[in-house]
């Protein structure tokens, strides 16, 4: 299975501080993607990352790739109360019809 | 350009009855998946449609669900005599198409439909 498996499950941070999440694959991937999910909300799109990029910024989001790990971090800075969701990373195989898998997501909670 | 409108956004169904679940992809989209949520869990893969055609329904269970994406109109996820165990959230999400067909993996997703069934 190509699924992402994101870790910690869980992670409580002050605001203020820096928030980092990874995500582990198993087989080779297309592009990895990272999206937030609100409670009750539906998934918004953060960032893409492809398998030939080491690393993307945007804003106070950065993402690294390490396929020779099959693992991606996501590091949230200067975290703020209105950070607080759920994290998912997202795979895209290398095959025409691969589907996009999901992992099951790092719960983020920032203390105020 | 509207997004990925799903409805309804809350459904309840009895038990034994069939729910209807929509998805309008965003404009000028031709690929569509459906995921299930149960709270506190992660997104699970159930179809993967292009227009009329179904990609990979891997994650759909056999009996009592079926998806389509006809060539005219939404995206319609049935379940046919739901469970207990149907109540979810119901993720749609719609991506574009790139070279020589393949899609665009960057997935634009809907508010989600809550089920419950009573």
């Amino acid at each position: 299975s190509q699924q992402g498996e994101e870790d910690p499950q869980a992670l409580s941070i002050q605001e203020g501080e820096n928030a980092t999440m990874n995500c582990s694959y198993k087989t080779s991937i297309n592009n990895l993607q990272w999206y937030r999910q609100n409670s009750g909300r539906g998934l918004v799109h953060l960032i893409l990352i492809r398998s030939n990029e080491r690393e993307k910024h945007s804003g106070r989001l950065r993402v690294t790739l390490d396929t020779s790990k099959k693992s991606s971090s996501l590091l949230i800075t200067a975290s703020r109360a209105a950070d607080t969701a759920s994290y998912f990373c997202a795979t895209d195989g290398v095959n025409r019809d691969d589907k996009i898998i999901f992992g099951k997501g790092t719960r983020l909670h920032i203390l105020p | 350009n509207a997004g990925v409108m799903q409805n309804p956004r809350h459904l309840v169904r009895r038990r034994g009855q069939e729910a209807r679940l929509r998805c309008s992809p965003m404009k000028g989209h031709s690929h569509v998946y459906w995921y299930r949520q149960l709270p506190e869990e992660g997104l699970k893969f159930m179809v993967y449609l292009q227009k009329e055609n179904i990609i990979d329904e891997s994650g759909m269970p056999k009996e009592r669900f079926s998806a389509e994406f006809p060539k005219e109109g939404p995206s319609i996820l049935r379940i046919q005599q739901v469970v207990r165990g149907d109540s979810a959230a119901y993720f749609c999400a719609s991506s574009a198409t790139r070279d020589r067909g393949r899609r665009n993996t960057e997935a634009f997703f809907g508010q989600g439909t809550r089920l419950t069934v009573v």
